[in-house]
């Protein structure tokens, strides 16, 4: 399809165990972030790719959380040792980069991480 | 810093209904941009609005409209007639020129449409 596409969409884990969700942004876009969704809860900025550009890690809550991102293009988020209150809707968007910001971005369906 | 706030938690209408959901900004920054999305119970986010700070300029969407008034710093947006399938959480964000195009976002108003 041609929007953001994140795999798997519903995930269980049991606790201590490392996931890892993918992100496929829409094809052009250059820039990539990371937000996550806990429940009853608003969205929290977790990371941002920009083109070869260094990452902003600035919302990663934790050193157990990482992401790469491959070939300017697909993106995975790792949580090692996973807790409990890592249970969240993890969604990752897509944009262009132009200009000085403000781009719209776009997200894909979310990824639903359940940690027991 | 910048910040959204979206003082309605929750909103109950019965169909047809006008509703006018509220968000309110912070930043520093002079250049800026104002987004709708909606999140319907499937989970993804979709966007309805953009808008920059230089373009105060009322828009209307068929049965949607933002109003948007910096004297105030806020974005409200309205439906009229409201219908069952608009029941949604919608969340308004911000981004400043200066942080590229990082969002921040208020928490979110869910919305309930009643037959």
């Amino acid at each position: 399809g041609a929007g953001v596409s994140q795999s798997p969409s519903n995930k269980v884990t049991e606790k201590g165990k490392d996931v890892e969700l993918r992100c496929d942004p829409i094809s052009g876009h250059t820039a990539l972030y990371w937000y996550r969704q806990s429940l009853g809860q608003g969205l929290e900025f977790l990371i941002y790719f920009q083109g070869n550009s260094a990452p902003d890690k600035s919302g990663l809550p934790s050193d157990r959380f990482s992401a790469e991102r491959t070939g300017g293009s697909v993106s995975t988020l790792t949580i090692q040792r996973t807790q409990q209150e890592d249970s969240a809707v993890y969604l990752c968007a897509s944009s262009l980069a132009l200009g000085a910001g403000g781009n719209t971005i776009y997200f894909g369906e979310g990824s639903w991480l359940t940690v027991v | 810093a910048q910040k959204v706030t979206q003082a309605q938690t929750e909103i109950s209408v019965v169909e047809k209904e006008d509703v006018t959901l509220d968000c309110v900004y912070e930043t520093r920054d002079t250049t800026y941009y104002l987004f709708w999305y909606k999140q319907p119970p499937s989970g993804e986010l979709v966007f309805l609005i953009r808008r920059n700070s230089f373009d105060e300029q009322n828009e209307i969407s068929g049965r949607y409209s933002w109003n948007f008034q910096k004297s105030t710093s806020s974005f409200n947006f309205t439906i009229t007639a409201s219908q069952v399938v608009d029941s949604a959480v919608y969340f308004c964000a911000l981004s400043e020129a200066k942080a590229g195009n990082m969002l921040t976002f208020g928490g979110g108003t869910r919305l309930m449409v009643k037959p």
